[in-house]
């Protein structure tokens, strides 16, 4: 069964608007964390963002922020203000105890000018 | 802190063929990651380690890849007997142990199976 789902495979946004990517997840372990990774198609893999399980805030970093929903297990990744550098694949991932990052398939975005 | 290291950076072999890649990952992290990426799509788990210990392995992953990590620093992956469809980016990575401890990736080994 897929453990992490991005509905959406591919995305557009305009410069200087924000623009949300999905994800859901399914695990019946208490305790996990939940990652964004961005990939430029130099082919690098970017770390963006965490929010772990526990956390009772939204996970913030500078234009990220991830908009938590645990009840409906979805765990979205907002990008405020794209810029032409944004355009990449990002993917969602998610670490449980003592297993290994299992990554969804991605949601390339391109941001228009 | 320099990185999380993979070599070769690509591979061009025969099917039938047996490949090595090599990875050398952030000498203070102690976990060790290996995945393989295909175009499109996202990285998929092969295997872990923490320390020399190999404590994961795909169960999708066929017996002609193995994976070592003897000493706790680099680790070794091969693959025997290379079919066509092993050709794929194969990526590193390495981390802390312990939540939240995001991995670092290396560049990755491009592999080409003729």
């Amino acid at each position: 069964a897929q453990k992490i789902t991005q509905t959406q495979p591919g995305m557009f946004v305009q410069e200087k608007e924000a623009v949300t990517l999905d994800c859901t997840y399914d695990t019946s372990d208490p305790s996990y964390g939940l990652f964004w990774y961005k990939q430029p198609s130099s082919g690098e893999m970017i770390f963006l963002i965490y929010q772990g399980s526990y956390d009772q805030q939204n996970a913030t970093e500078g234009r990220y922020s991830l908009n938590f929903q645990k009840a409906r297990k979805s765990a979205n990744l907002v990008i405020s203000a794209s810029q032409l550098g944004d355009s990449a694949m990002y993917f969602c991932a998610m670490r449980e105890r003592r297993r290994a990052l299992t990554f969804g398939s991605g949601t390339r975005l391109q941001v228009q000018p | 802190d320099t990185g999380v290291s993979q070599n070769p950076r690509h591979k061009i072999t025969k099917r039938g063929q047996n490949v090595t890649f090599r990875c050398d990952p952030i000498s203070e992290h102690n976990r060790l990651y290996w995945y393989r990426q295909t175009l499109g799509q996202g990285p998929e788990f092969l295997t872990y380690f923490q320390n020399e210990a190999q404590l994961e392995k795909s169960r999708l992953l066929s017996d002609r890849f193995s994976a070592e990590r003897p000493k706790g620093s680099f680790s070794t992956l091969e693959i025997q007997r290379t079919e066509q469809g092993d050709s794929a980016m194969y990526l590193c990575a390495s981390s802390p142990t312990g939540l939240p401890s995001p991995l670092h990736f290396g560049n990755g080994t491009r592999l080409t199976v003729t």
